[in-house]
């Protein structure tokens, strides 16, 4: 079974500044990795995704986020956030290709001006 | 807008009865998964649908259940409910051969009074 940690439950930044969410997750298989956004009132939107490869993905919204295997992490970061960034990030990780996701508990990211 | 239709988009309704929740998938993906987001919970799997059958369970009550139909559209029907019930209740959908990525409805937010 796959598990997945989130480490910060809220994170707030300053309006230009960097941000940088944690993940870290736990499983005996390789995994695919997922970053979602769920803005207020909406549904999961895809940010990013790792199957194989460079190990430094780049999303939507000028996200990007680097898988280290050793470290079982899979972070992601923005060098500057705008105040649209505020939402909740989930990280997420499937075994295998149409597969169920499991989710980390989410981390809210508030911007402030 | 992911492609994935879900209604209704609010339900409110009183502890012990039952409701359906439905959901249309991308046009072509076979895979349909439902997910419930609780404060308590977080996001969990309940079901995964692939063309027609049960392919995957998860954390789902003996309450709930669910099916796709030929057209592939699934419904989710909750019976008996409780208060702890209520939740947003998020179907998607994925192609499952190639590309791993899950699409998200906009969820169906249930209150249970």
């Amino acid at each position: 079974a796959q598990s997945v940690t989130q480490l910060d439950s809220q994170v707030p930044v300053f309006e230009e500044a960097p941000v940088e969410l944690r993940c870290n997750y736990s499983s005996s298989v390789s995994v695919y990795l997922f970053w979602y956004v769920q803005y207020p009132n909406q549904g999961l939107q895809l940010l990013l995704k790792y199957l194989s490869g460079s190990t430094l993905v780049k999303g939507i919204n000028g996200f990007e986020a680097e898988f280290n295997k050793s470290q079982t992490s899979f972070h992601l970061r923005k060098p500057s956030v705008h105040i649209s960034d505020t939402a909740e990030y989930f990280c997420a990780v499937t075994k295998a290709a149409g597969n169920k996701l499991t989710f980390g508990g989410g981390t809210r990211v508030l911007v402030k001006p | 807008d992911s492609g994935v239709t879900q209604t209704p988009k609010h339900l409110i309704t009183a502890t012990g009865q039952r409701v359906t929740l439905r959901c249309s998938p991308r046009s072509g993906d076979l895979s349909v998964y439902w997910y419930q987001q609780s404060l308590d919970q977080g996001l969990q799997f309940l079901i995964q649908y692939y063309n027609g059958e049960e392919r995957a369970k998860g954390n789902i009550l003996e309450r709930f259940s669910a099916q796709q139909f030929p057209d592939l559209h699934s419904e989710l029907n909750l019976s008996s409910l409780e208060l702890g019930d209520s939740a947003l209740y998020f179907c998607a959908s994925s192609s499952v051969k190639g590309n791993t990525e899950a699409f998200f409805g906009q969820g169906t937010r249930l209150t249970v009074v």
